[in-house]
């Protein structure tokens, strides 16, 4: 149990519809990073977010976006959804600002999204 | 830039045997390097990490992992395989930023 949750655990969504996934980061964390695992595939890093900013993004489109609020939960929004969208999407929280030996990411049970 | 490569997609073992699961990285700056593992229909799991403090990195459940820089591996090992250890593993590395770059998998499978 990491203390990562995420909601909803599945959805299914036609091409072209929008969606927004969510995100509770464990306490104490202010970094939150987004991945997306394709069945059969490793997690690939979507972007990241601290303190509210975008801190990093990976090779995605900018109909992927996401928000950071004050309690440091996030969402992850994707626009115009693409059959190639389904996905488990990951969700990782972790303490920006200390030494990077010591920077853990823990991560949530996933969002698991069908795009039909 | 910096990858990982795991060499096996599909490994298989028998109950008490060693488990010996690949991961090579490439790196243009000092890595940090780490094994998660992923239960079916669960997120992912820290097993360990390499921070350079040690190349012989022990994590949980028994496993361990060494880092060789000559060969730019970082393989996962564990001495006797339980049932309980199949599941899906994944090789991932870091650099200056927190941004985990994952190998594809190797689905571990634990025979009676």
């Amino acid at each position: 149990e990491t203390g990562v949750t995420q909601s909803p655990t599945h959805l299914i969504k036609t091409r072209g519809q929008q969606v927004t996934l969510r995100c509770s980061s464990q306490s104490g964390h202010n970094t939150v990073s987004w991945y997306q695992q394709a069945l059969g595939q490793g997690p690939q890093f979507i972007f990241q977010y601290y303190r509210e900013e975008e801190n990093g993004r990976g090779n995605f489109p900018p109909r992927f976006s996401g928000l950071q609020f004050p309690n440091y939960s996030s969402e992850l929004n994707v626009n115009a959804l693409e059959l190639d969208d389904s996905a488990l999407y990951l969700c990782a929280s972790s303490v920006e600002g200390v030494n990077l030996a010591k920077n853990i990411q823990y991560f949530g049970a996933g969002t698991r999204l069908s795009v039909l | 830039a910096q990858s990982v490569t795991q060499l096996g997609s599909h490994v298989s073992v028998s109950e008490g045997a060693l488990v010996l699961l690949r991961c090579n990285y490439s790196s243009s700056v000092p890595p940090y390097l780490f094994w998660y593992v992923q239960y079916p229909n669960q997120g992912l799991q820290l097993l360990l990490k390499y921070t350079s403090a040690a190349t012989l990195v022990k994590g949980i459940n028994g496993f361990e992992a060494e880092f060789k820089k000559s060969e730019t591996s970082f393989h996962l090992t564990k001495p006797s395989a339980h049932m309980s250890d199949a599941a899906e593993y994944f090789c991932a590395v870091s650099g200056a930023t927190n941004k985990l770059i994952f190998g594809t998998g190797t689905l571990l499978a634990v025979q009676p």
